[in-house]
């Protein structure tokens, strides 16, 4: 099965920095990752994915970046606003298992005023 | 609002009693899938249906739970003899490009 790990459990940013999220999948056979974003009270909102096959992709003030190598990708949110303080998901999944969502277990992102 | 509907958003259940959850996917969406998440962990799989048909149960799924898709529609999601373990926040999510689902805003179970 596929293990899906963040790095930490938590982030405090100041608002106007960047922020980096940190993740680790065990699967090399995932196809796609996914960044879902989830405020208090409401379901995972999707930000951005990536396929297997791509190293980076851009979004807006998001960036995902993926290393097949070591099995990691990172969340990066440029300057960050108090609308981005959320627990954050990443999730692998992988057409040889109808893309089943295996996520991780969040990281919570509070932005400092 | 992703449009995917659930309703309940909120249930409060005896221990012992049966529960029905529904989701209401968005319309174009052939895909629907339940998930169960509990505090501060990620969503966990639990089954999911292309159209009407079920296509896969997790091993979470115990017997008591049971999920349909009538119509290829709207979902619903009923476990039977509810206990204490069940309380968690029960997600639905449909898609159209597999991948790419797109979650409800939950239906928050508390068993007591």
């Amino acid at each position: 099965g596929e293990s899906v790990g963040l790095h930490l459990p938590t982030l405090s940013v100041q608002e106007g920095d960047n922020s980096i999220i940190n993740c680790a999948y065990s699967n090399s056979a995932s196809d796609y990752f996914i960044w879902y974003k989830q405020e208090s009270g409401k379901g995972p909102q999707f930000i951005i994915d990536i396929r297997s096959n791509m190293d980076k992709r851009q979004g807006q003030r998001v960036t995902v970046l993926l290393n097949k190598t070591v099995k990691h990708l990172s969340l990066q949110i440029a300057a960050t606003q108090p609308g981005d303080s959320a627990v954050y998901f990443c999730a692998a999944t992988q057409r040889s298992n109808d893309y089943k969502l295996s996520f991780g277990a969040g990281t919570t992102v509070t932005v400092r005023a | 609002d992703t449009g995917v509907s659930q309703d309940p958003r909120h249930k409060i259940t005896k221990r012992g009693q049966n529960v029905t959850f529904r989701c209401d996917p968005i319309s174009e969406h052939n895909r629907l899938y339940w998930y169960r998440q509990t505090l501060g962990q990620g969503p966990e799989f639990l089954t999911y249906f292309q159209n009407e048909a079920q296509l896969e149960k997790s091993r979470l799924l115990s017997d008591r739970f049971s999920a349909e898709r009538p119509k290829g529609s709207f979902s619903t999601l009923e476990i039977q003899r509810t206990e204490q373990g069940d309380s968690a926040m029960y997600l639905c999510a449909s898609s159209l490009v597999a991948y790419e689902q797109y979650f409800g805003p939950g239906t928050r179970l508390t068993v007591t």
